[in-house]
């Protein structure tokens, strides 16, 4: 079992879809939770971070984390075509030092 | 700020030659990392430097790969010999010792080898 498992699509939504993304993990020892977009042929770029559980909103995107089910999720609003992109959870240990695992990515179109 | 600076941005070269990728962090960063991505194994962590020192190289694959950082804004990534199953897209990346998990991403370098 891979430490981070992701649904790699593709997943095709229309314009102004809400857009759910969502992450599984093994290693209870995770406490932050990333988001990070890459656009193609681009490096990846953090979206948006949690510490723990919980949720963490910002504009359009919402980041829900469930440790009890080793489950994060990243939930997208009102979804735009520039939101179309590969989208990779990622997660590290309980200092912010630790190394980030990622994973493999989930490619979103969003559809005019 | 120029961001994370990478080069080349495409390497072809034939197998058995030496590849050398490049990167320059952004100034003022502490730690520094190399990732190589493909479509089977997606973003993988190959080393990471804190302050110029490798911190973990348990991510790199083979011998065949060393990396470098002789000061704090210059790394490198060498691969000899190059071998097929090496043709990846090759990442940089750096960030504060505040938090490490908020990283940078240079442009990438993808390399192709014959």
């Amino acid at each position: 079992q891979k430490e981070v498992e992701q649904d790699p699509g593709p997943l095709s939504v229309p314009e102004g879809a809400i857009v759910s993304l969502n992450c599984t993990y093994s290693n209870s020892a995770f406490q932050y939770f990333m988001w990070y977009r890459q656009y193609s042929r681009k490096g990846p770029e953090l979206l948006m971070y949690t510490y723990s559980s919980g949720n963490k909103e910002d504009g359009r995107f919402t980041a829900q984390v469930d440790k009890s089910s080793k489950y994060i999720s990243l939930f997208i609003r009102d979804s735009q075509p520039s939101d179309s992109a590969t989208y990779l959870c990622a997660m590290s240990g309980e200092t912010s030092y630790d190394k980030v695992i990622f994973g493999p990515g989930t490619s979103l179109s969003v559809i005019p | 700020d120029a961001g994370v600076i990478q080069s080349p941005r495409h390497e072809v070269t034939e197998m058995g030659q030496e590849v050398t990728l490049r990167c320059k962090p952004i100034s003022g960063h502490d730690y520094l990392f190399w990732y190589r991505q493909t479509m089977m194994r997606g973003l993988e962590l190959l080393i990471y430097f804190n302050n110029n020192v490798p911190i973990d190289d348990s991510g790199m694959p083979e011998d065949r790969f060393s990396a470098k950082m002789p000061n704090a804004s210059f790394s490198t990534l060498k691969i000899q010999p190059s071998e097929p199953r090496d043709s990846a897209v090759y990442f940089c990346a750096s960030s504060l010792s505040q938090g490490i998990f908020v990283q940078y991403f240079g442009p990438g370098t993808r390399l192709t080898v014959t």
